[in-house]
Order: structure tokens, then sequence, then C-alpha cells
């Protein structure tokens, strides 16, 4: 089955600075890569997702590319603000399921 | 508004006992999941449903058990709860595939 590799766990920068997270995936068969961000205490909420047939989607201070050959896709998060703190799973969905990253815990540090 | 309820926010109960953690939705989404979330293995899905009468099971599904009776609910229910079960459950919902999850707001279930 599909199993999906998420990078770093934790992550530090600088308020302003930039943020990249990295997932792999298995299956070739996956066609949809989802982001979801998680807030202390919160539910998951999708931020952000890719088709396969696209290589890069933007939505004002974030993106995120993929690369289907070599089967691995990132975040990228520009000019990083405290309500980024958060933890952020990526996802590949292969057939009938989504399958989750465990996940970056990401630090916005004043 | 729409929405997806879970019930109930947090449920301490003993090891053997039969547990269901509900959830609601008001969206008629066809697709429904259950996830686990521990520390260090993220979102584990542990069975879903794409709609009345179907269930399929997920990574994490030895212990668990659904049934999916009408559109709204997809509750979830631990036969013989164990300690390795203490968890935060989300329920999750879309209305298409593969589309958007909606989370509930999750369940913590303690099990002593």
């Amino acid at each position: 089955g599909e199993n999906v590799e998420q990078h770093p766990s934790t992550l530090s920068v600088q308020e302003g600075d930039s943020a990249v997270i990295k997932c792999t995936y298995s299956d070739s068969a996956s066609n949809y890569f989802p982001w979801y961000k998680q807030e202390l205490g919160k539910r998951p909420q999708l931020i952000i997702d890719i088709r396969s047939n696209v290589g890069e989607k933007k939505d004002q201070r974030i993106a995120v590319t993929l690369n289907k050959t070599a089967k691995h896709f990132s975040l990228h998060i520009t000019e990083t603000q405290p309500e980024d703190s958060a933890v952020y799973f990526c996802a590949a969905v292969p057939d009938d399921k989504i399958i989750f990253g465990k996940g970056t815990r990401l630090h916005i540090l004043p | 508004d729409a929405e997806i309820t879970q019930s109930p926010r947090h449920k301490i109960t003993e090891t053997g006992r039969q547990v269901t953690l509900a959830c609601h939705q008001t969206w008629n989404h066809n697709n429904m999941f259950w996830y686990r979330q521990d520390l260090g293995h993220g979102l584990r899905l542990i069975h879903y449903s794409y709609g009345v009468q179907d269930t399929n099971k997920g990574e994490v599904s030895d212990g668990y058990s659904v049934s999916r009776s009408n559109t709204e609910d997809l509750p979830l229910t631990l036969e013989s709860a164990a300690s390795s079960q203490t968890s935060v459950y989300f329920c999750a919902t879309s209305r298409g595939w593969p589309e958007k999850l909606f989370f509930g707001s999750g369940t913590q279930l303690s099990v002593l």
C-alpha cells in the first residue's frame, strides 16, 4: 500500500523567513496530494492541494510543488507569521483513501 | 449551517468495555472516514464509507467496527476497549473523491 514519508518532524524558522516541508510517496498511482494544517487543540484543515496533472500551485504565501518522476512533493510557506505555527500534514491519495504523513511541527520564532 | 458533530468530546472508559463514538454530519456527503491521531504517528485511517451500507477497513481497523445505516451517521465502535486505543479520534467527510476532507472537532478517548 501507499507509504508517505514527511520531513522534517520539527522545523523552527525566524518570523519572516521561509519554511519548506518535504514529502515522498511510494505508490505511482497516487494522483491527489493535499496539505492540512492543525493548530494546537483544533481539527485539521485543508490549506492547499495539488493534483497529478499540475506541477505547482500557489495561494498567497503558500505553494506546493509536485515531482511525479521522483515521487515527492513539497510545501513552501513564505514570509512566515506567528499564526503559521502549527502541525502540517501532507497526504497522498492512490485510490479510495487518503494516507497521511506523520506531520511536521512548525515553530515560528519571534 | 451544515456541519459535522462528534460526541462525546471526552470519554474515559475501562479496558474490556464496549465504547461507541458518534459522528453526525448535515452536509449530505456520501464519504465518511474515521481517523485516530497519536503522537509520532500522525493521522491513521481506521474505517471509511462511501455510502449507505458501504464500509471499508483502513490501516488500523483491528478492534474497531463501523456501520452506515443512513447518510448522516457513521458511529465507531470499540468492541472491547484496550489501553492501546487511547487516542484522539477524528471523523471526517468529503463531498466527492478525491476532494477536501472536513474534520469534526475530535473525541479524546482514554482507556484505563
